[in-house]
C-alpha cells in the first residue's frame, strides 16, 4: 500500500519567513495531493491540493509542488503569519475514473510554529 | 449547511465499557471514512463505506471495533470491551468526489 513520509515533524519560523514542508509518496499510481491544516480541537481542513497532471498550484500566500519522478511534493507558505501556527499534513491518493476509493494516506504531520 | 456532526466531543469511560461514537455525514456525500489519531501514530484509516456499504475494514484494530452506517445520514463506530489504549481522537471525514470534509472528532479517553 502507499506510504507518505512527511518532514520536518516540527517547524518554527519568525512572522513574515516562508515555511517548507516536504513529503514523498511510495506509490507511483497516486495522483492526488491534499493537504491539511488542523488547529487545535478540530478536524483538519483541507487548504490545498494538487493533482499528477500539474506540476504547481498557487492560492494567495500557499504553494504546493508535485514532482512525480521523484514522488515528492512539497507546500509553500509565504509571509507567514501567526493564525498559521497549526498542524499541517500531507496526503495522497489515487482518484479517478473506474476503481477510485478516495482512500487518503496521510504524512504524521508537522506542527508550525510562527512566531511574532 | 451544519458540516459533519460528530458526537460526543468529549468520551471518559472506564475500561471494559462499551463505547458508541456517533456521525452525521454531509448530505449527498457518497464516501464515509473513518479514522483514528494519536500522536505516535498520526492518522489511522480505520474504515470506510460508500453508499452506506462496507468496502475496507482492514483498518480496524480487532474484533472489539464495529462499525455500521444503517442509513445515508448516519454512522457509528462501537468499542466493546474498551481498553486505555484506545484512547485517541476519533475523526469522522464525509467524502464527495474525493473531497473531503472532517468532522470535529470525538476525543475518547479510557481509564
Amino acid at each position: 500500500g502507499e506510504n507518505v513520509e512527511q518532514h520536518p515533524s516540527t517547524l518554527s519560523v519568525q512572522e513574515g519567513d516562508s515555511a517548507v514542508i516536504k513529503c514523498t509518496y511510495s506509490d507511483s499510481a497516486s495522483n492526488y495531493f491534499p493537504w491539511y491544516k488542523q488547529e487545535l480541537g478540530k478536524g483538519p481542513q483541507l487548504i490545498i491540493d494538487i493533482r499528477s497532471n500539474v506540476g504547481e498550484k498557487k492560492d494567495q500566500r500557499i504553494a504546493v509542488t508535485l514532482n512525480k519522478t521523484a514522488k515528492h511534493f512539497s507546500l509553500h507558505i509565504t509571509e507567514t503569519q501567526p493564525e498559521d501556527s497549526a498542524v499541517y499534513f500531507c496526503a495522497a491518493s489515487t482518484i479517478g475514473s473506474g476503481g477510485s476509493n478516495y482512500k487518503l494516506t496521510f504524512g504524521k504531520g508537522t506542527l508550525l510554529t510562527v512566531n511574532p | 449547511d451544519a458540516g459533519v456532526i460528530q458526537s460526543p466531543r468529549h468520551e471518559v469511560t472506564e475500561m471494559g465499557q462499551e463505547v458508541t461514537l456517533r456521525c452525521k455525514p454531509i448530505s449527498g456525500h457518497d464516501y464515509l471514512f473513518w479514522y483514528r489519531q494519536t500522536m505516535m501514530r498520526g492518522l489511522e484509516l480505520l474504515i470506510y463505506f460508500n453508499n452506506n456499504v462496507p468496502i475496507d475494514d482492514s483498518g480496524m484494530p480487532e474484533d472489539r471495533f464495529s462499525a455500521k452506517m444503517p442509513n445515508a445520514s448516519f454512522s457509528t463506530l462501537k468499542i466493546q470491551p474498551s481498553e486505555p489504549r484506545d484512547s485517541a481522537v476519533y475523526f469522522c471525514a464525509s467524502v464527495l468526489r474525493g473531497g473531503y470534509t472532517f468532522g470535529s472528532g470525538t476525543r475518547l479517553t479510557v481509564v
